[in-house]
């Protein structure tokens, strides 16, 4: 079954700072594999996603992940912090469902904080 | 464009009380829908996920049911609210497919959320 642990469910950088988010996944299938933000009382945005194709994934506001296979990893990054980036992430990854379809399967998520 | 309509925004039950809540969405066909469960500090839970109308796929035992009277209508119930059914309700909708396709196109819109409290 697939499954997702996102390693420290609060992380707190300083402004400009280097953001590391840490997702581990378990599959039995090739993973396609997922980020997504939640800012405070808001649903979730997609951030980037990795569908097999290129190992680093480019998201939106400046965030990348890099899958690797050899670490079963796909750990978030971001050069900068900025203020902004204060929010919840949520790795996830794409398993079956009960009725033969395809669900997501989201890790416990991890608070960002950025502080000045 | 598609736009998700999920209400109410937040809602206080006192236990044993049924409950509604309702997700919509616009711009789109045949539409999967999902619940999901945000509880505090566990991260977002699968609830229920629909591929069609009255088709409802349950991932865990619980209090709860789901149905899906309309295309683009998702509704999540109960009879009798538990203590343990408070925490942030989330609707999500995304494009109908199956297999690995699918899972390519798995981008999923959420709403904005119900915030339930139970008392």
């Amino acid at each position: 079954a697939q499954s997702v642990t996102q390693l420290g469910s609060h992380v707190s950088v300083s402004e400009g700072a280097l953001v590391l988010l840490r997702c581990n996944y378990s599959s039995s299938v090739p993973p396609y594999l997922f980020w997504y933000v939640q800012y405070p009382n808001q649903g979730l945005q997609l951030l980037l996603k990795y569908t097999s194709a290129a190992t680093l994934v480019k998201g939106i506001n400046g965030f990348e992940a890099e899958f690797k296979k050899s670490e079963t990893s796909f750990h978030l990054t971001k050069p900068s912090a900025h203020m902004s980036d204060a929010a919840e992430y949520f790795c996830a990854v794409s398993a079956q469902g009960s009725g033969g379809y395809n669900k997501l399967i989201f890790g416990a998520g991890t608070r960002l904080a950025v502080h000045p | 464009s598609q736009t998700i309509h999920q209400w109410p925004a937040t809602l206080v039950q006192p236990v044993g009380s049924p409950l509604s809540l309702e997700c919509t969405v616009e711009g789109t066909s045949n539409p999967n829908l999902y619940w999901y469960r945000q509880a505090a500090g566990r991260g977002l839970q699968l609830l229920f996920y629909s591929v069609g109308i009255g088709q409802i796929s349950s991932e865990v035992p619980q209090n709860l049911s789901a149905s899906r009277p309309q295309d683009r209508q998702f509704i999540l119930s109960s009879k009798k609210l538990l203590l343990s059914d408070s925490g942030f309700y989330l609707c999500a909708w995304s494009v109908h497919g199956t297999g690995r396709s699918f899972a390519t196109n798995e981008k999923l819109f959420f709403g904005s959320g119900t915030q339930l409290s139970v008392l």
